[in-house]
């Protein structure tokens, strides 16, 4: 059983102050790594895949990184707004030889934006 | 286009019955997963269907069955349902296995077991 911890496990935040958390995971048969964001009574959604060591995507206030060879990803949200409310997920996908497996979900941190 | 959709919405069961969650996605994805959701851990893959006419144990299979029926749906089957199965249940698709699009996720099947 694959181990992906993330940190911490909930947040408050200042709506206009900005924030990041981690995702930790070991690095053996890495494939891709995985974030969503969860809003309450909604389903997951998608934000970012990254597979290579350094990569960095962006969507809009948010970001991310990633360091397969430390077995870590940060997320980034700059300039916290209200709508940014929710638990925010990272899964690791591995390939164990036979093509991508399935993902293994962290536990999440969940955010919540203060006004 | 509603992307993926599962029912029914909610559901009891007394222990020892059973009953299948059916799942259908019209995106043409080839894969497709079952998660279930418990306080206090994440998301855990039950099974999943990579492409049509495969299936495979995720993490905790014990209990369950699937089938892929078609290209569109996949429904899980629970034989003889136990407390410890009470859950919400997710289905997801995804264009391909190890797709870097990420994987789109059902409303969910909130299942208690009595």
């Amino acid at each position: 059983i694959l181990n992906v911890e993330q940190s911490p496990q909930s947040l408050h935040v200042q709506e206009g102050d900005s924030t990041n958390f981690t995702c930790s995971f070991p690095s053996s048969n890495f494939y891709a790594l995985h974030w969503y964001r969860w809003e309450t009574a909604k389903s997951p959604e998608a934000l970012f895949v990254m597979t290579l060591n350094g990569d960095e995507k962006k969507k809009g206030r948010i970001s991310a990184t990633l360091n397969t060879k430390e077995g870590y990803s940060y997320l980034y949200i700059k300039g916290s707004q209200p709508e940014d409310s929710a638990t925010y997920l990272c899964a690791l996908e591995t390939d164990s030889g036979g093509g991508a497996d399935g993902l293994t979900f962290g536990k999440g941190t969940h955010l919540i934006i203060q006004p | 286009n509603a992307g993926v959709t599962q029912t029914p919405k909610f559901q009891v069961l007394k222990t020892g019955q059973s009953m299948t969650l059916q799942c259908a996605q019209d995106m043409n994805h080839n894969s497709m997963y079952w998660y279930r959701q418990d306080p206090g851990m994440g998301l855990r893959l039950i099974y999943y269907s990579a492409s049509e006419g495969t299936t495979d144990k995720g993490e905790v299979p014990n209990g369950y069955n699937v089938s892929r029926l078609n290209k569109r749906e996949f429904s899980l089957r629970l034989e003889s349902a136990a407390p410890s199965q009470t859950s919400v249940y997710f289905c997801a698709s995804s264009e391909n296995r190890g797709t870097l699009r990420g994987q789109y996720f059902g409303p969910g099947t909130r299942l208690t077991v009595t």
